[in-house]
């Protein structure tokens, strides 16, 4: 596809459900993050793979949240027994290759999670 | 820890009417900076940035400059249209890949 792509598009859990959500990023694409966005904030990193590998992972709130990218494509962010705290945003941005401030990250259209 | 302050919005213009959204930041070392900005039912999109003091990041008539002695970075447009109505998001990196965001300043553009 042309851009990044998330699914589903909104989750409605009961809490402590656990939740996946996906993310297709661009192809070809090295670099690849996760954000949450609360209601009416701006967006918090969460998590940053480079390829398979996940070199950053410390803005994760909990050991209840994990993130993976088997492959260095597709990457899954999982989260346990979800808690209404959980309800957010959750943006997935790509990259092209593992270069910093000068490349651009092209965020997906995003996953809304409402946990009731 | 890094950190972004924006203006808080809604920021109501009238068509044609001159844009400025303040920026601030606080960050360790010398941040790259961005604007990004956020259309209705849209994903965030990149605006403009600026890499190192003094740079000017300018698309779509929308101009930022990198004040470094004030550690600002403030979004203007001389005219606006009522397409531009969206939230706008300052954010900084800092070398470690991720982002930090300002909370947005939603821009409302009446015809």
């Amino acid at each position: 596809g042309a851009g990044v792509s998330q699914s589903p598009r909104y989750k409605v859990a009961k809490r402590g459900q656990d939740v996946a959500l996906r993310c297709d990023p661009i192809s070809g694409h090295v670099s690849l993050f996760w954000y949450q966005q609360a209601l009416g904030q701006g967006p918090e990193f969460l998590t940053y793979f480079q390829n398979e590998a996940q070199l950053d992972k410390s803005g994760l709130p909990s050991d209840r949240f994990f993130a993976e990218r088997p492959e260095g494509s597709v990457s899954t962010l999982k989260i346990q027994r979800t808690q209404q705290e959980d309800s957010a945003v959750y943006l997935c941005a790509s990259s092209a290759t593992s270069g910093g401030p000068q490349e651009t990250q092209y965020f997906g259209p995003g996953t809304r999670l409402l946990v009731l | 820890g890094d950190s972004v302050t924006q203006m808080e919005g809604p920021v109501t213009l009238s068509e044609e009417a001159f844009l400025t959204i303040n920026c601030t930041y606080t960050a360790t070392g010398y941040p790259s900076l961005f604007w990004y900005v956020q259309y209705p039912g849209e994903g965030l999109q990149l605006l403009l940035k600026a890499t190192k003091a003094d740079d000017k990041g300018s698309n779509k008539g929308f101009e930022a400059t990198y004040r470094k002695e004030t550690t600002s970075f403030h979004l203007e447009k001389g005219s606006v249209q009522v397409s531009d109505s969206a939230v706008y998001f300052c954010a900084l990196e800092t070398g470690r890949r991720a982002l930090t965001f300002g909370s947005g300043t939603r821009l409302q553009v009446q015809p």
